[in-house]
C-alpha cells in the first residue's frame, strides 16, 4: 500500500440499506478526514480523526458515523441511507498539528443511493 | 465566521493567456492558506501553500491580508492546467491541520 486508499471505488446503494466506505492509509498519519465533494459546493468536512481512539465532528455529520480503532484505518458508515447522500467520498490524512499543514488524499469512493 | 469563497464555478480561457482564480477568506486568526488542485481521474492534491512562496508549474499566490485574498496566477495557461483547483484554509494555527475549502473553480484551458 502508498499512500491512501479507499474501498469500493463506486457503489450503487438502495435507500435505507447501510454501508462503510473504507480507508487505510500507510504514512503513519495521526490525523484523518471524510469529506463529500458535490457540485457547486466543494469539499465538506463529515468527520476527523487526530488521533486513533478519538474522532470530532465536521460540518456535516449528520447520517454518518465513524470510528478510529488504529493509526491505519478510518471507516465511514451510513447507517441507512438516503438518496441525498449520493456523492464522492474522499478520504484524507495529515500529521495532527503543525508542520506544513498539508493533506494528502485518497482516490475517493462514488456513491449513489437509489 | 470562518469562510473560503470561490466566486467562479468555472473560468474558460485559451491557451497562452494569462490565468487568475479568485480566492477570498474570512478568518479572524492568522491565516494559512492552500490551493489544491484535481486532474481528470486524478486524486485531490496539494498545489501550494503560502507559507512557501513558491511556485508550482507556474503558478504563484500571493497572501493579501488587507484584502483577505489568496487569488492564483499564471502568466501563461496550458492546456494540461485544465483541472479543479479549490482553495484552503487552515484552521487553528498550527494547533490542528483541519482545513475548510471553498467550492471550487473549474478551469478549463482552451486550445
Amino acid at each position: 500500500i502508498a499512500g491512501i486508499t479507499q474501498a469500493p471505488t463506486s457503489q450503487i446503494l438502495a435507500a435505507g440499506r447501510r454501508m462503510t466506505l473504507r480507508c487505510t492509509q500507510d504514512m503513519r498519519h495521526n490525523a484523518m478526514y471524510w469529506y463529500r465533494q458535490d457540485l457547486g459546493l466543494g469539499l465538506r468536512l463529515i468527520h476527523y480523526s487526530n488521533t486513533a481512539g478519538t474522532t470530532g465532528k465536521g460540518e456535516v455529520p449528520d447520517g454518518y458515523s465513524v470510528s478510529r480503532a488504529n493509526t491505519d484505518d478510518f471507516p465511514l458508515t451510513l447507517a441507512s441511507a438516503v438518496p441525498s447522500q449520493t456523492s464522492v467520498y474522499f478520504c484524507a490524512s495529515s500529521e495532527t498539528s503543525g508542520g506544513a499543514g498539508t493533506q494528502y488524499f485518497g482516490p475517493g469512493t462514488r456513491l449513489t443511493v437509489l | 465566521a470562518q469562510r473560503v469563497t470561490q466566486p467562479e464555478k468555472l473560468l474558460s480561457v485559451f491557451k497562452g493567456a494569462p490565468v487568475e482564480l479568485k480566492c477570498n477568506y474570512s478568518y479572524s486568526g492568522s491565516p494559512e492558506l492552500f490551493w489544491y488542485v484535481q486532474y481528470s481521474r486524478q486524486r485531490l492534491q496539494l498545489l501550494l501553500r503560502h507559507i512557501s512562496r513558491e511556485s508550482i508549474k507556474g503558478f504563484t499566490a500571493d497572501l493579501n491580508k488587507g484584502e483577505t485574498s489568496f487569488h492564483l496566477k499564471k502568466p501563461f495557461a496550458q492546456e494540461e492546467d485544465s483541472a479543479m483547483y479549490y482553495c484552503a484554509l487552515r484552521l487553528g494555527g498550527g494547533a490542528t491541520n483541519k482545513l475548510i475549502f471553498g467550492t471550487g473553480t473549474l478551469l478549463a484551458v482552451q486550445p
